[in-house]
């Protein structure tokens, strides 16, 4: 699987949307971007993912560049409860695991 | 709906001791996975299993067993446990991805292990 480098830390103030970027310079054209998230040492919460067209669902957007070298997973109106460690992961569509980096430790404040 | 059960979610250990963690999905998935996560780190994965009665290793599997004898359930053994095993372990299950469909993963709650 592709490795992915993403800032460790971000900040967004409240109702305010989050842009969380990712690097995947080596994702393979089999490799979906994948994005989860955990909040405090709960399980990691499945977010979205996408291949080559951005996604939209209830939790957040994704975009992904054309090269699919690069992603920004969005989150339009971030609240408190946003406050987690996101983590970008690509996997091939037929693979069986998910390897995790350390993340992006978001912190959403008044 | 359950989804991902993990029992017991918290124990302490004396080191050289034993036990077996449970996990449970209810789901009717064929995927399923025991990661760690040790403090300020991200998971890693410990042994996986791509069907009932198979399994394979992970990225961290020394000190550790697995079985899956039934399809629901999949089994973390520590047989002599050491303080370096002292995480939070999460259990997690999908669907099989075998034909190339990206599958969710679902993970439970964790389950706190300290040996002392």
């Amino acid at each position: 699987d592709a490795k992915t480098t993403q800032p460790p830390s971000m900040d967004c103030a409240e109702g305010r949307a989050a842009n969380l970027p990712c690097n995947h310079s080596t994702i393979s054209g089999n490799e979906y971007v994948y994005w989860y998230r955990q909040i405090h040492s709960q399980g990691p919460q499945y977010i979205i993912h996408g291949l080559k067209n951005n996604e939209t669902n209830e939790m957040a957007s994704l975009i992904i560049t054309e090269d699919r070298k690069s992603s920004t997973l969005i989150l339009p109106h971030a609240t408190l409860r946003d406050t987690a460690v996101y983590y970008c992961i690509v996997k091939a569509g037929t693979a069986s695991k998910l390897t995790f980096g350390t993340g992006t430790r978001l912190q959403v404040t008044l | 709906n359950a989804g991902v059960t993990q029992t017991p979610k918290f124990r302490v250990l004396k080191t050289g001791q034993s036990m077996t963690l449970l996990c449970a999905q209810d789901m009717n998935h064929e995927y399923m996975y025991w990661y760690r996560q040790d403090p300020g780190m991200g998971l890693r994965l410990i042994h996986y299993s791509v069907g009932e009665g198979t399994t394979a290793k992970g990225e961290v599997p020394d000190g550790y067993n697995v079985s899956r004898l039934k399809k629901q359930n999949f089994l973390l053994g520590l047989e002599s446990a050491a303080p370096s095993q002292t995480s939070v372990y999460f259990c997690a299950s999908s669907y099989s991805s075998a034909a190339g469909t990206p599958y969710t993963i679902y993970f439970g709650e964790g389950s706190w292990l300290t040996v002392v």
